[in-house]
């Protein structure tokens, strides 16, 4: 079974500072990775997905992830922070089992932007 | 998402009562899903869909039931609401079973059970 750990339930950033939000990842198998953001009152929102080939993904709002095997990594990265970025991100992992490709969430971080 | 819509968006219910929450699709997508999400606990999946009348359970599946009698209808229905069911309910869509496109999100239902 696949399992997701988010590290730090909160990220306090100064805007215009880098955004780093950590997830790590186990799976027996080549993992499906995704990153969702959400914001307030409404549902989650894909961010970017790495599934196969290149492993550095870029997303919408300028957010982009490595995919990194060997530490069995996915972090999460903006250069440079805005106020609008304040939101809840999630990390999820999806392998194949059975046919089945359900994803499993991480249990999310929520990403504070300072002036 | 204009592709997916839950009903309703928010309801408050006694104990004991049933309740029934609708995820409704217009993109004709095979899977469909729903989790409740809690502070602590991410999103966790209570049931899926992927195809009419084909349904399986989930990791916390217990005290609720769903139904699939068309595509675009997933109905999730707690029988006999408890106060450990007050959550907000995600409704979620995959054309593929979630690979590749990852799943397009419905706006939430916050029950909230007295």
């Amino acid at each position: 079974a696949q399992s997701v750990t988010q590290l730090g339930s909160h990220v306090s950033v100064s805007e215009g500072a880098l955004v780093l939000l950590r997830c790590n990842y186990s799976s027996s198998v080549p993992p499906y990775l995704f990153w969702y953001v959400q914001y307030p009152n409404q549902g989650l929102q894909l961010l970017l997905k790495y599934t196969t080939g290149a492993t550095l993904v870029k997303g919408i709002n300028g957010f982009e992830a490595e995919f990194k095997k060997s530490e069995t990594s996915f972090h999460l990265t903006k250069p440079s922070a805005h106020m609008s970025d304040a939101a809840e991100y999630f990390c999820a992992v999806s392998v194949t089992g059975g046919g089945s490709y359900i994803p499993t969430f991480g249990r999310g971080t929520s990403l504070i932007v300072h002036p | 998402d204009a592709g997916i819509t839950q009903s309703p968006r928010h309801k408050v219910t006694e104990t004991g009562t049933p309740v029934t929450l609708r995820c409704h699709q217009t993109e004709n997508h095979r899977y469909m899903y729903w989790y409740r999400q809690d502070p602590g606990h991410g999103l966790r999946l209570i049931h899926y869909s992927y195809g009419v009348k084909d349904t399986d359970k989930g990791e916390v599946s217990d005290g609720y039931s769903v139904s699939r009698s068309k595509t675009e209808d997933f109905l999730l229905t707690l029988e006999s609401a408890t106060s450990s069911q007050t959550s907000v309910y995600f409704c979620a869509i995959s054309e593929s079973g979630g690979i590749g496109y990852g799943y397009t999100f419905g706006s939430g239902t916050r029950l909230t059970v007295v």
